[in-house]
Parts: C-alpha cells; sequence; structure tokens
C-alpha cells in the first residue's frame, strides 16, 4: 500500500491560465474522490468516480472544472481560466468497495495559488 | 442535506488534560461516521470509524460512540499529549449514491507541555 499520490503538491499561476492536477490512488481502490478545502473549513465534495464512470458532481464544480479517470487508474482534475476563489487544497481520496463504512484514504493534496 | 458539526476551535489544554471534541450531524438514513486527523504538513488521516448505532470507534487513545439518539459522535481522550496537536474533522459518509464523505469545519488542537 504506498498511499494516494498527487501530484504537483503546490502550483502558483496567474489568474485566467488552466491548471492540470493528478492524482494516483491505491491501486486495487475502485472508488476516486476529489475535494477542495479552503483555510479554516473541511473539505468539499466535488467529484468521485466508480472505476472510470464519473457518476456525481458537485454544484460546486463550474463549467470551468473537468476531471478524468481513463481506464479506472489515475485521475486528472484540471481548471481552466483560473480565478482568485479557485486558490484552495484540492484533495485526492479513494477507497475500495460499495459500502458507506469504508473509509476514503486521502492524498496530501496539491495547494493551487492564483496571482 | 446531509451536514456535520463540530464545536469550533482552537481548543487549548495542559499535557494530561481531558478532551472532548463535539460532533453533531443531520442525515438521511444510518451514515457511517468518522474522525479523521490532520498533523502540521500532513494530509488528512483516518483516526477511527463506526458504522452503527451505539458503536464506539478506539485508536491511540481516542474514543467516539456513535449516538443515533442524539445524533452524536462526539471525540474523547483521557489524557492528551502535546503531539495530539492537531485538526480534527468529524465526517460521516452518505448511505446513498457515491457515499461522499460530509465533513466537519474542523476543530483544531493545541496541547501545551
Amino acid at each position: 500500500d504506498t498511499g494516494v499520490s498527487q501530484d504537483p503538491r503546490h502550483k502558483i499561476t496567474k489568474r485566467g491560465q488552466n491548471v492540470t492536477f493528478r492524482c494516483d490512488p491505491i491501486s486495487e481502490h475502485n472508488r476516486l474522490y476529489w475535494y477542495r478545502q479552503t483555510l479554516g473549513q473541511g473539505p468539499e465534495f466535488l467529484t468521485y468516480f466508480q472505476n472510470e464512470a464519473q457518476l456525481e458532481k458537485s454544484r460546486l464544480l463550474s463549467d470551468r472544472f473537468s476531471a478524468e479517470r481513463p481506464k479506472g487508474s489515475f485521475s486528472t482534475l484540471e481548471i481552466q481560466r483560473t480565478e482568485q476563489g479557485d486558490s484552495a487544497m484540492y484533495l485526492c481520496a479513494s477507497s475500495l468497495g460499495s459500502y458507506s463504512n469504508q473509509p476514503q484514504h486521502f492524498g496530501d493534496g496539491t495547494r493551487l495559488s492564483i496571482l | 442535506g446531509d451536514s456535520v458539526t463540530q464545536m469550533e476551535g482552537p481548543v487549548t489544554l495542559s499535557e494530561e488534560a481531558f478532551l472532548t471534541i463535539n460532533c453533531t450531524y443531520t442525515a438521511t438514513g444510518y451514515p457511517s461516521l468518522f474522525w479523521y486527523v490532520q498533523y502540521p504538513g500532513e494530509g488528512l488521516q483516518l483516526l477511527l470509524k463506526a458504522t452503527k448505532a451505539d458503536d464506539k470507534g478506539s485508536n491511540k487513545g481516542f474514543e467516539a460512540t456513535y449516538r443515533k439518539e442524539t445524533t452524536s459522535f462526539h471525540l474523547e481522550k483521557g489524557s492528551v499529549q502535546v503531539s495530539d496537536s492537531a485538526v480534527y474533522f468529524c465526517a460521516l459518509s452518505e448511505t446513498t449514491g457515491g457515499f461522499k464523505t460530509i465533513f466537519g469545519a474542523g476543530t483544531r488542537l493545541f496541547v501545551k507541555a
């Protein structure tokens, strides 16, 4: 179990630029989640995948956000035309199975800073 | 929708003091409940969980009991250590759909030597 890996750890970009983050889940985990965490708050759900299918998206996920999980392995989260309000920590988590009692394993996150 | 409310921090305690962090939830159905911890500079880690009413989760001296009648899942530890300084998040996992996790805002704990 090598844990959930996220890349990059920190991204600094200018407003209006596009950014892409990568998440590598624990290899046998079929579910993958993206969350956003701002200072002083708990993580907020953005979207999740079961295998390669994206099954739910939060209203927080505007049209500028897109996520993929080709082949049900790693996932990418892209933000187009970044805005100041996108500055946050983006967390990826994965879990195994189809039951609510399975805890999610979190990566260390990607911190996005918009200049 | 489902939600989690936990006591605001920061909480500052002396070493060996008793800790309680309150957490209440609203949910449809019977969610699983979790406490996650985030140590300085590290990612979220599962601390303990409980999956049904009256279950007690425990780990590293921390305990929490799933109280359906009061919709609560308070975190307790009998004697805190400096190394327990961290942010603690109460969370629930929805019982339908994607089982996404709903988090509270977090409670920062400082333990003084």
